[in-house]
């Protein structure tokens, strides 16, 4: 099991290029999630899927776009990036346990995105 | 708005002692609250708490949750440097819509010094 894999790992962009951050699980969650973490804010939610075929914003969505490709994939998209959207993104997956309770989270590697 | 507190935000020890990070929560409909350890990538799961009063624990970690005063400890006795890493304390609230999504704090950075 690979888990939750991501790509890229690191990239850099200028203000109004756009790119797409992929992100594919393999453990048959229904639920999948878009972070983004900055230094001193801890993680923010930017969107989210709770099953396939839904997706739903977050605390930040605002310049992201995401797509459920699938119930393993889940990407996120940038279409005009600029320098504020610099970050590191995190991808996560999880499923309901009993009661209806969230389970843990998994979580990919992380991507780091500059843009300039 | 829900929110989740962590603090202190930073913390310096040396080898051999004992902390407490703190996370304090303001959610409607508290359903569970989780802590996380993120070293150099990716955050990874520690403990999960729904009731008040019972501690998880693991080795030299532990945890608890007070429903009542809506705040939960995390403490580590005898640490070591690897130890060393964020804490992320995160909730899910009623408002999550049954979705898992969980709000997390700022994190707090704990250096063990050697």
């Amino acid at each position: 099991n690979a888990g939750v894999t991501q790509t890229p790992k690191f990239q850099v962009l200028k203000t109004g290029q756009s790119m797409t951050l992929q992100c594919a699980q393999d453990m048959n969650h229904n639920s999948m999630y878009w972070y983004r973490q900055d230094p001193g804010m801890g993680l923010r939610l930017i969107y989210y899927s709770a099953s396939e075929g839904t997706t739903d914003k977050g605390e930040v969505p605002n310049g992201y776009n995401v797509s459920r490709l699938n119930k393993r994939e889940f990407s996120l998209r940038l279409e005009s990036a600029a320098p504020s959207q610099t970050s590191v993104y995190f991808c996560a997956s999880s499923d309901k346990g009993f009661w209806g309770l969230a389970y843990e989270q998994y979580f990919g590697p992380g991507t780091r995105l500059t843009v300039t | 708005e829900d929110k989740v507190v962590q603090s202190p935000l930073s913390l310096v020890v040396h080898e051999g002692d004992t902390v407490t990070l703190n996370c304090s929560y303001e959610v409607t409909n508290f359903r569970s609250l989780l802590w996380y350890k993120q070293e150099k990538k990716a955050p990874t799961f520690l403990f999960m708490l729904t009731s008040s009063g019972i501690e998880k624990k693991s080795g030299r970690l532990s945890s608890i949750l007070d429903k009542k005063e809506l705040f939960s400890i995390l403490n580590i006795t005898a640490t070591q440097t690897g130890d060393s890493a964020v804490y992320l304390c995160a909730v899910e609230a009623e408002s999550s819509s049954n979705t898992g999504k969980l709000i997390f704090g700022q994190g707090t950075t704990l250096q063990v010094k050697p």
